[in-house]
């Protein structure tokens, strides 16, 4: 079946620092890609999303990078900061509407 | 609603009951997803809904796990005979009748005991 995979699991980054998870897909057909941040407790919430006709998306700190080819995509943080501290999931289209979520990347911002 | 709304937001059950929990999407929207998130887990598919089609039922893990949605706005998803396995943070969202960018629930904290 579908399947999306994330690394790494746990990444810890000082302060200021950048940070990139990757996630890898199975099914050529996928073609909307976003990431949710999850914070403890709470409930995951989008924070860029990527359509298989870009390569690339940024929105202030936050970038996503697209390889169709290789079906990778990847979400970068520049300049991180403690408030950056969540799980982040990656999640792939699968068929018209349901997501095919990663196992999700701990991340820790260290003051 | 504003949001998504999932009731209860907590439930402790004891194994073998029957459970029911509660999703009221944002309003107008014609797509409703369930997932499950298990301690430390990420976010596994159960089922969802689209408009009048036939719901994609794919992801539930057994008979026991069921689902429905009324006049195409809130859903309930059963767990019958609930065993320890099944606790979990239940989640739900809903989209805009196009697969960009669910909106999710708070979820509904399952423990079985």
């Amino acid at each position: 079946g579908e399947n999306v995979e994330q690394h790494p699991s746990t990444l810890s980054v000082q302060e200021g620092d950048s940070a990139v998870i990757k996630c890898t897909y199975s099914d050529s057909a996928s073609n909307y890609f976003p990431w949710y941040k999850q914070e403890l407790g709470k409930r995951p919430q989008l924070i860029i999303d990527i359509r298989s006709n870009v390569g690339e998306k940024k929105d202030q700190r936050i970038a996503v990078t697209l390889n169709k080819t290789a079906k990778h995509f990847s979400l970068h943080i520049t300049e991180t900061q403690p408030e950056d501290s969540a799980v982040y999931f990656c999640a792939a289209t699968s068929g018209t509407y349901k997501y095919i979520f990663g196992t999700g990347t701990r991340l820790k911002v260290l003051a | 609603g504003a949001g998504v709304s999932q009731s209860p937001s907590n439930k402790v059950t004891e194994k073998g009951k029957d459970v029911e929990l509660r999703c009221d999407p944002i309003s107008g929207h014609t797509a409703l997803y369930w997932y499950r998130q298990s301690l430390g887990q990420g976010l596994e598919f159960l089922i969802y809904f689209q408009g009048n089609s036939a719901p994609d039922k794919s992801g539930l893990p057994s008979d026991r796990f069921s689902a429905e949605r009324t006049g195409g706005s809130v859903s309930t998803l059963t767990i019958q005979r609930t065993q320890q396995e099944d606790s979990a943070v239940y989640l739900c969202a809903s989209s805009g009748g196009s697969p960009y960018g669910y909106t999710f629930g708070s979820g509904t904290r399952l423990t079985v005991v």
